[in-house]
């Protein structure tokens, strides 16, 4: 089955510092990837999608100079959090369709817990 | 907006029973649906998917059904079993967007052994 695979799946860093999120699909080729992120008890929420060899779109309200989305390859979308600040701390989680695109699944990685001290 | 509504943040099964998720959405543009467990510090699994063709997918254990005129679907899981307990978001898309996905805010699932 297809496997998306993030990393790292927990990091701590200091106020002020960026942190980079990877994303690879493993077993497909993504032409687009996802980047959400959960809130305590709340649903997921859709940050960007990573286009390859484009600029990433971004949804209302999420800034796009803080999250910086780079997708350089079929297989491999990054996402850095810039400047991180403890607002910051969060869950992030990435995701993949294989294709065709109509009515497949996303697949998710297995999540990165981000805590900015 | 919440256009993908799971009204019962949490559901406790005994072991063996029935176990049925409730989702409601709001967009009848809405063609594609699909059920995802999620276990603590880790990503969504994809579970079962139901297009609006259909009304009623089947895999093993996992059954979703779909009423389009309610704007409703459900999980089924038949027989619960302990391993089952993780928080289940449906999730819903509309056609030609590629990449818009809508989920639920999540329904905790206990099954008791």
């Amino acid at each position: 089955g297809a496997v998306v695979s993030q990393h790292p799946s927990r990091v701590i860093c200091k106020s002020g510092t960026s942190v980079k999120i990877e994303c690879r699909s493993l077993d497909f080729q993504a032409t687009t990837m996802f980047w959400y992120r959960q809130f305590p008890k709340q649903s997921l929420m859709l940050m960007a999608t990573s286009n390859e060899g484009s600029k990433a779109t971004y949804e209302q309200g999420v800034e796009k100079d803080k999250f910086l989305i780079n997708h350089a390859s079929l297989t491999l979308s990054t996402l850095t959090v810039t400047s991180a600040h403890p607002e910051d701390s969060s869950f992030y989680i990435c995701s993949a369709r294989m294709r065709p695109l109509y009515n497949s699944p996303l697949h998710f990685g297995n999540g990165t817990r981000l805590t900015v001290t | 907006d919440q256009q993908v509504k799971q009204n019962s943040p949490s559901l406790s099964v005994q072991e063996g029973r029935i176990s049925i998720l409730n989702c409601d959405y709001t967009n009848s543009m809405f063609d594609y649906f699909l059920w995802y467990k999620k276990y603590p510090a880790e990503g969504p699994t994809f579970l079962i998917s139901i297009s609006s063709i259909k009304d009623k997918n089947e895999d093993g254990r996992f059954t979703v059904f779909l009423n389009k005129s309610a704007k409703h679907l459900s999980l089924h899981i038949v027989p619960s079993q302990p391993g089952d307990s993780a928080v289940y978001f449906c999730a819903a898309t509309p056609p030609n967007t590629g990449n818009q996905f809508y989920f639920g805010t999540g329904t905790s699932l206990t099954v008791i052994p």
